[in-house]
Parts: C-alpha cells; sequence; structure tokens
C-alpha cells in the first residue's frame, strides 16, 4: 500500500497567520492533488502538481513538488476564517487507472 | 453544470435493513468512483467504474457491499445488511480521463 503522511494532523491557528502543511509518501508520485473540504461537502479540487520541484500559486495559496516527487507542501499567507477547513492531498495510480488514494489530511481551523 | 449529484444527503436505518445510495455524474466523464470517509480511516476508495465497467472492487468491505453503472448518467452503491460500522459519509466523483475530478456532496449514513 502507498501510503500518504500528512502533517499535522490538526492546526489551529488565528486569522493573518502564515502556515504550512505537508504531504510526504515513501514512493514517487505521477502527480499529486491537493483539495480543501468543507464541512457537510464533498472534496473540491485545488492544484495538481506532475513536475518535480513545480510550484503553483492560487491567491494566497502556494503549493510546492518536491524535486524527487515523493513529497509536496501548501503554504497559506495571512490565513483567513474562510481558509478553515480539510486539506487532503492525494496521488493518482497512474497511466489508464485513475483511482486517487488520499491522505488522511490536516484539518486546520482559523480563528477570527 | 450541476455537478455530481447524490442522494440522498443523509440516511438513518436500523441493523439489517437494505440501504441504496444513488450518484449521477458529471455529464462526460467516463469514470466513476465511490469513496467513504470515516474519521478513523479518511477517504476509503470503494470501488471505481471506467466507462460503466468495474475496473477495481477491492475496496469493497464485504459481500454486503455491491455497486452497478448500468449507464454513463447513473450509479448506485447498495448495502445489504447493514450494520452499524457501515455509518460513515459515502462520496460519489467522476473524472474525465484523470482530469478533472468532481465529488458530490455525500450521503452521511447512520446505521443505529
Amino acid at each position: 500500500t502507498q501510503l500518504l503522511e500528512q502533517s499535522p494532523q490538526f492546526l489551529s491557528i488565528q486569522e493573518g497567520e502564515n502556515l504550512t502543511v505537508y504531504c510526504n509518501s515513501s514512493s514517487v508520485f505521477s502527480s499529486l492533488q491537493w483539495y480543501r473540504q468543507e464541512p457537510g461537502e464533498g472534496p473540491v479540487l485545488l492544484v495538481t502538481v506532475v513536475t518535480g520541484g513545480e510550484v503553483k500559486k492560487l491567491k494566497r495559496l502556494t503549493f510546492q513538488f518536491g524535486d524527487a516527487r515523493k513529497d509536496s507542501s501548501l503554504h497559506i499567507t495571512a490565513a483567513q476564517p474562510g481558509d478553515t477547513g480539510l486539506y487532503l492531498c492525494s496521488r493518482n495510480s497512474g497511466g489508464s487507472n485513475y483511482k486517487l488514494t488520499f491522505g488522511k489530511g490536516t484539518l486546520l481551523t482559523v480563528n477570527p | 453544470d450541476a455537478g455530481v449529484i447524490q442522494s440522498p444527503r443523509h440516511e438513518v436505518t436500523e441493523m439489517g435493513q437494505e440501504v441504496t445510495l444513488r450518484c449521477k455524474p458529471i455529464s462526460g466523464h467516463n469514470s466513476l468512483f465511490w469513496y467513504r470517509q470515516t474519521m478513523m480511516r479518511g477517504l476509503e476508495l470503494l470501488i471505481y467504474f471506467n466507462n460503466n465497467v468495474p475496473i477495481d472492487d477491492s475496496g469493497m468491505p464485504e459481500d454486503r457491499f455491491s455497486a452497478k453503472m448500468p449507464n454513463a448518467s447513473f450509479s448506485t452503491l447498495k448495502i445489504q445488511p447493514s450494520e452499524p460500522r457501515d455509518s460513515a459519509v459515502y462520496f460519489c466523483a467522476s473524472t474525465q480521463a484523470g482530469v478533472g475530478y468532481t465529488f458530490g456532496s455525500g450521503t452521511r449514513l447512520t446505521v443505529v
């Protein structure tokens, strides 16, 4: 089983602070996705990274894919209460197998 | 586009009863996935269809679970008989060739 380890499991911060959450695996990813899930809803895709060393930005969110394609990080600048949610990373099995394997997520709470 | 539509949103049933969860994927998406989410185990893939054909059902916990996809616009996940340990949120997701994964809002199942 190719496990995805996410850390920290829980994170509670004040509005305006910066934070970074991590996703790690012992094996190489063909691609990695980050999702945000709000209470009572399904996960919503934020970004897909494919190339080692790749950095993508989505407003205040910065996603980085490790050079060896075994790890990724999500950095949020000046967090807002609307950023509250469960952040999940997932990996694609590769090729024509489109199933995703998910980490258990980081539950982020941004307090006003 | 209405997205992936799941019904019902909530289901409370007694142990031993049959439960049927329904999903309508996004039109044009050729892959459909059923996931189960719990606090302990996170998001787990139950079964994956490609072009209406089951490709990987290795995540289906036991024979009490079955899934069908009679056409490209409809899938069901059935549990018979249901047990309290089946209580979870069940998500359906769809994608077109691994691009644009979209999740439904989920069905929260409680078996008492």
